[in-house]
């Protein structure tokens, strides 16, 4: 079993649209969930961060934790077509490493 | 802000070829890393640094080594190329302690060997 599991997409949505992206993970030792955001032919760049459970909001962006079922989510409000990206979902334990999802490309219609 | 350079960003060497991947951070990040990405594989750790000298092997480490003579700059190197090295290559820094968890990458080197 992955440590992370990420649903691929692609995920196609019109502009304005609440788009909600998903990972679960079977690691209880994460502590640390991040979400990256990935265009094409660049690196991912942090989009959000938390530490516990709960809900997380910056702007247009909520990170939602789920430690009980190991599920977490990021829902964009009034989707933009420069939200169109792969979105990467990561968790951590506090040691070197990051886990990482294998990203939901998403595209935004205008 | 957090700057992690890749000097290569499209590279083309041919099979057998020594390949050298620089990266360098500018924020005196303790931890360095080294990943490769793939479509449908996402993102996987080759190599990764937690001081200077000092070397950890990833999850994928066959086929690569790495260098880390100063803190800001970690090397990549690919003793003999072979075509399925060809992938996208992420440097990426961290620092260690408090929410220093978060991992911050560089743009890429996208490598094709032939």
């Amino acid at each position: 079993q992955k440590e992370v599991e990420q649903d691929p997409g692609p995920l196609s949505v019109p502009e304005g649209a609440i788009v909600s992206l998903n990972c679960t993970y079977s690691n209880s030792a994460f502590q640390y969930f991040m979400w990256y955001r990935q265009y094409s032919r660049k690196g991912p760049e942090l989009l959000m961060y938390t530490y516990s459970s709960g809900n997380k909001e910056d702007g247009r962006f909520t990170a939602q934790v789920d430690k009980s079922s190991k599920y977490i989510s990021l829902f964009i409000r009034d989707s933009q077509p420069s939200d169109s990206a792969t979105y990467l979902c990561a968790q951590g334990t506090g040691a070197n490493n990051l886990f990482f999802g294998t990203g939901t490309r998403l595209t935004v219609i205008p | 802000d957090v700057k992690v350079t890749q000097s290569s960003r499209y590279l083309v060497k041919r099979t057998g070829e020594k390949v050298f991947l620089e990266c360098v951070q500018d924020m005196d990040h303790e931890n360095m890393f080294w990943y490769r990405q793939d479509p449908g594989l996402g993102l996987r750790l080759i190599y990764f640094s937690y001081d200077v000298k000092m070397k950890e092997k990833g999850d994928i480490p066959e086929g690569y080594s790495v260098s880390r003579e100063k803190k800001e700059r970690f090397s990549l190197i690919l003793e003999s190329a072979s075509t399925n090295q060809t992938s996208m290559y992420l440097c990426a820094s961290r620092a260690t302690g408090g929410s220093g968890n978060t991992i911050y990458f560089g743009e890429g080197s996208w490598l094709t060997v032939v």
